[in-house]
């Protein structure tokens, strides 16, 4: 059976300084990967998504994650994080075809401090 | 483009009461549309698949006669928990897929609590 580990429930950075959130999956075809981000009020929203091809994949607010297979990691990054990214963050991988029946991580929860 | 809502975003209700929640894609179609459930600071689980016009496929350990799922339309599904309990007490989101299937676009959940 497939799934998602996020190893940081809990991540503080400053503002300004940049960010890495780890995930971890364990499938065993080629996995479709996904980070979410919620904010409070407010629905899950897509940062991006690998399916194939280039595994540094570029997503909206500047936002980018890094598909290693050999690791079976997807870590999301962002070089300089602003206050507005707080919120919580989730990494899922589809179990169906493409976007389809997804499992999600945990989640982890950014801080960002002034 | 691709926006999904939820009605309502909110309720309260009493045990042994019945609550419909809704979900809507307000700017496409939605064969698929999928229903989670999120309990406090935990991640989401899939509840169900819904497809237009067939019947909902639950996931293992979720009751089917008590999470009652309708998707009678392209664009509407409905979530009724029927004879609410307090353990039901939680946050539904729901999700619509689009046609492609390569994206699922979610609804800002609602918070059912049953007193």
């Amino acid at each position: 059976a497939q799934s998602v580990t996020q190893p940081d429930i809990h991540i503080t950075v400053s503002e300004g300084a940049s960010l890495e959130l780890r995930c971890n999956y364990s499938y065993g075809a080629t996995p479709y990967l996904f980070w979410y981000v919620q904010s409070p009020g407010q629905g899950l929203q897509l940062l991006l998504k690998y399916f194939s091809g280039d595994t540094l994949v570029q997503g909206i607010k500047g936002f980018e994650a890094e598909f290693k297979r050999s690791q079976s990691s997807f870590n999301l990054r962002k070089p300089s994080v602003h206050w507005s990214d707080a919120a919580e963050y989730f990494c899922a991988v589809s179990r169906g075809n493409a976007g389809n029946m997804l499992t999600f991580g945990g989640g982890t929860r950014l801080m960002v401090k002034p | 483009g691709a926006v999904v809502s939820q009605h309502p975003s909110w309720v309260i209700c009493k045990s042994g009461t019945s609550v419909k929640i809704e979900c809507r894609s307000l700017d496409f179609q939605a064969t698929t549309m999928f229903w989670y459930r999120q309990f406090p600071k935990q991640s989401l689980m899939l509840m169900a698949t819904s497809n237009e016009g067939s019947k909902a496929t639950y996931e293992q350990g979720v009751e089917k006669d008590k999470f009652l799922i309708n998707h009678a339309s392209l664009t509407l599904s409905t979530l009724t928990v029927t004879s609410a309990h307090p353990e039901d007490s939680s946050f539904y989101i729901c999700s619509a897929m689009t046609e492609n299937q390569e994206t699922q676009y979610f609804g800002p959940g609602t918070r059912l609590l049953v007193l």
